[in-house]
């Protein structure tokens, strides 16, 4: 099956440094979602991207599919994006709609 | 919008016992939802996919006759983990595919998670 490798595993970084997380897939897929699991579990959507360039607010993410990776940028990072983000890719081998997730990025900001 | 429900949240049963946990999908409709488990300090592993009026497609290495799954309307499906024991404790996440890309902030096929189900087997 697909394989869905994340770097750096963990992170710690103080309040307002920037950071790039990647995302490494060893198949073609046609969707591309980030995530980012807050401590209580919850999975909040960043961005579905399974192509280009996308921007919200302090966060971005840009795939370059041709070459099966994707990378979330955090720029003047706080406290509160402490968590693990996840990546996670689907579309690949004609199954359309499953999602197979990454093996995460363990992000620490420290004030 | 866009906002997928799990209940109950938490639970503790004992050993032999089942669990049923039910994923709602609160705004929008769902042909299709998605049941993952995820152990302390790991990633989602996705279990199975539930499809509205069929049986649903477990991964390889689920029990399905463990782990039942019921999907009864475009807004419902329910996980029943029957006869647990300590090793099934987990976290249980659903998901539910949202296919209409309509107003800011959703899209189309995007998979939205529910809040998350913590079971403890004693």
């Amino acid at each position: 099956g697909i394989q869905v490798e994340q770097s750096p595993p963990d992170l710690i970084l103080q309040e307002g440094a920037n950071s790039t997380l990647r995302c490494n897939f060893s198949d073609s897929v046609n969707n591309l979602q980030w995530f980012h699991q807050n401590p209580w579990g919850q999975l909040i959507n960043l961005f579905y991207i399974p192509s280009g360039t996308k921007q919200n607010g302090r966060l971005s993410a840009t795939t370059v599919a041709t070459e099966r990776y994707s990378l979330l940028y955090i720029s003047s990072s706080q406290t509160t994006d402490s968590g693990v983000y996840f990546c996670a890719v689907g579309g690949y081998g004609g199954a359309t709609n499953k999602l197979i997730f990454g093996t995460g990025t363990l992000l620490a900001v420290q004030p | 919008g866009a906002v997928v429900s799990q209940h109950p949240s938490w639970v503790i049963c004992k050993s032999g016992t089942s669990v049923k946990i039910e994923c709602r999908s609160l705004d929008f409709q769902a042909t299709t939802m998605f049941w993952y488990r995820q152990f302390p300090k790991q990633s989602l592993m996705l279990m199975a996919t539930s499809n509205e009026g069929s049986k649903a497609t477990y991964e390889q290495g689920v029990e399905k006759d463990k782990f039942l799954i019921n999907h009864a309307s475009l807004t419902l499906s329910t996980l029943t983990v029957t006869s647990a024991h300590p090793e099934d404790s987990s976290f249980y996440i659903c998901s539910a595919r949202d296919m209409k890309a309509s107003g800011p902030g959703k899209w189309g096929g995007t998979q939205y998670f529910g809040p998350g189900t913590r079971l403890t087997v004693l």
